[in-house]
């Protein structure tokens, strides 16, 4: 059965800070990773995804990397901004499965 | 605006009554998924069609939930006798189909669904 976790479950930083958040997942027989993005109440919106062939993607100030070998992923956010402050989730899609599995969330608060 | 849309955005109802939820996929988009997603957790996966299709169903969808894609466009998701265990968010998602490996899920807004 596939697991995923996030660590930290939340997170506060001051302005101008890099930061990076953690995934893990138990089964490496995976399509690829997404990192997502949730507002309070609202829907998900899809940051970046990596395919299980890639190593990492890179979005402006974000970078995921993938190590599928280990089980591992990771959010790079540079130059964080108050605006950044969301839920962000880490979901897989597992080989000869269609539906996201997803990790509980890390909540980013950015402080001015 | 073209993305996923939902209906209605939230919804107050009483224990044992009925409610109906309904999703617009993105258009031509052949793969619609349900989820569920309860307070400080990631969504679970509920349901998942393929056009009209439904090709899986989570163990979370007890025999009081219905889903359907009667067209392949639209989907209404229904949840008979409602608990207060079934107070959660639904999310809907949809994605064109193409390889798993590239495939990105667009998710609508959401219904919030409170059962008092």
């Amino acid at each position: 059965k596939q697991e995923v976790t996030q660590i930290p479950a939340a997170l506060s930083v001051p302005e101008g800070e890099n930061l990076v958040l953690n995934c893990s997942f138990t089964d490496s027989a995976i399509y690829n990773l997404q990192w997502f993005r949730q507002d309070p109440g609202k829907g998900l919106t899809s940051l970046l995804l990596i395919q299980s062939s890639q190593r990492e993607q890179t979005s402006g100030r974000l970078n995921a990397s993938l190590d599928k070998s280990s089980g591992r992923s990771t959010l790079y956010i540079a130059a964080s901004q108050p605006g950044d402050s969301a839920t962000y989730l880490c979901a897989v899609i597992r080989v000869s499965r269609g539906k996201l599995i997803f990790g509980q969330g890390t909540t980013l608060q950015v402080k001015p | 605006d073209t993305g996923v849309s939902q209906d209605p955005r939230h919804k107050i109802t009483k224990r044992g009554q009925n409610v109906t939820f309904r999703c617009d996929p993105i258009s031509e988009h052949n793969r619609l998924y349900w989820y569920r997603q309860t307070l400080g957790q990631g969504p679970e996966f509920l349901t998942y069609f393929q056009n009209e299709a439904q090709l899986e169903k989570s163990r979370l969808l007890s025999d009081r939930f219905s889903a359907e894609r009667p067209k392949g466009s639209f989907s209404t998701l229904e949840i008979q006798r409602t608990e207060q265990g079934d107070s959660a968010m639904y999310l809907c998602a949809s994605s064109p189909l193409g390889e798993r490996s590239q495939e990105t899920q667009y998710f609508g807004p959401g219904t919030r669904l409170l059962v008092l």
